[in-house]
């Protein structure tokens, strides 16, 4: 057990709805880190949060968004959803910011989502 | 950009058997982070090790052993006397020091161990 939480484990939704997946961090990781895995694409990298704020991006479409809450607990949203949306979404925590000291990221279980 | 190939897509050996998972990379940064991930057919990511650039020991964790070669850009992965719960997928992945948009995964080995 990581100690990185994901809600929900599975989703399946329609073409065009929207949907949110949560994420609780390790107790003390101020950051957070949400990742997609799809077959085609591999594990790609969304959007870092620290503190509350947004730090980095990746790889994150328009059409999706995410916000890290002040108890830290972090939501990534997907709107107008597709086919190709279809994926394992992980959530990950690291302790501290990105930096020369450098840190672990620990990922959690995985949203799995079925877009038909 | 970084890069991180891990050329063996799958891999079969029988249980007992030493295995070795390779895995390449690129930066241009000097200051970086190797890390290694299992995801069994659970889907989850366990992470596994985690390397700094300015440390190339090797390091031994039980059956598991890594092998840091920066002349080589290469942080291979052994397995030795394989068991069948090392069957999963096995991921490299680089972080830089310097940047801060995440971790660049390979597209990961598939070990599967028979028994």
């Amino acid at each position: 057990d990581s100690g990185v939480t994901q809600t929900p484990k599975h989703l399946i939704t329609a073409t065009g709805q929207r949907v949110t997946l949560r994420c609780s961090p390790r107790s003390g990781d101020l950051s957070v880190y949400w990742y997609q895995q799809s077959l085609d694409q591999g594990l790609q990298f969304l959007i870092q949060y620290y503190n509350g704020e947004e730090r980095a991006k990746g790889n994150i479409l328009e059409r999706f968004s995410a916000q890290q809450f002040p108890d830290l607990h972090s939501e990534l949203n997907l709107s107008s959803l597709e086919l190709g949306d279809s994926a394992l979404y992980f959530c990950a925590s690291s302790v501290e910011i990105d930096g020369p000291s450098g840190n672990t990221i620990y990922f959690g279980e995985g949203s799995w989502l079925t877009v038909v | 950009a970084q890069k991180v190939t891990q050329a063996q897509t799958e891999i079969s050996v029988v249980e007992k058997e030493d295995v070795t998972l390779d895995c390449v990379y690129e930066t241009r940064d000097t200051t970086y982070y190797l890390f290694w991930y299992k995801q069994p057919p659970s889907g989850e990511l366990v992470f596994l090790i985690r390397r700094n650039s300015f440390d190339e020991q090797n390091e031994i964790s039980g059956r598991y052993s890594w092998n840091f070669q920066k002349s080589t850009s290469s942080f291979n992965f052994t397995i030795t006397a394989s068991q069948v719960v090392d069957s999963a997928v096995y991921f490299c992945a680089l972080h830089s020091g310097g940047g801060a948009d995440g971790l660049t995964f390979g597209k990961g080995t598939h070990l599967i161990i028979q028994p």
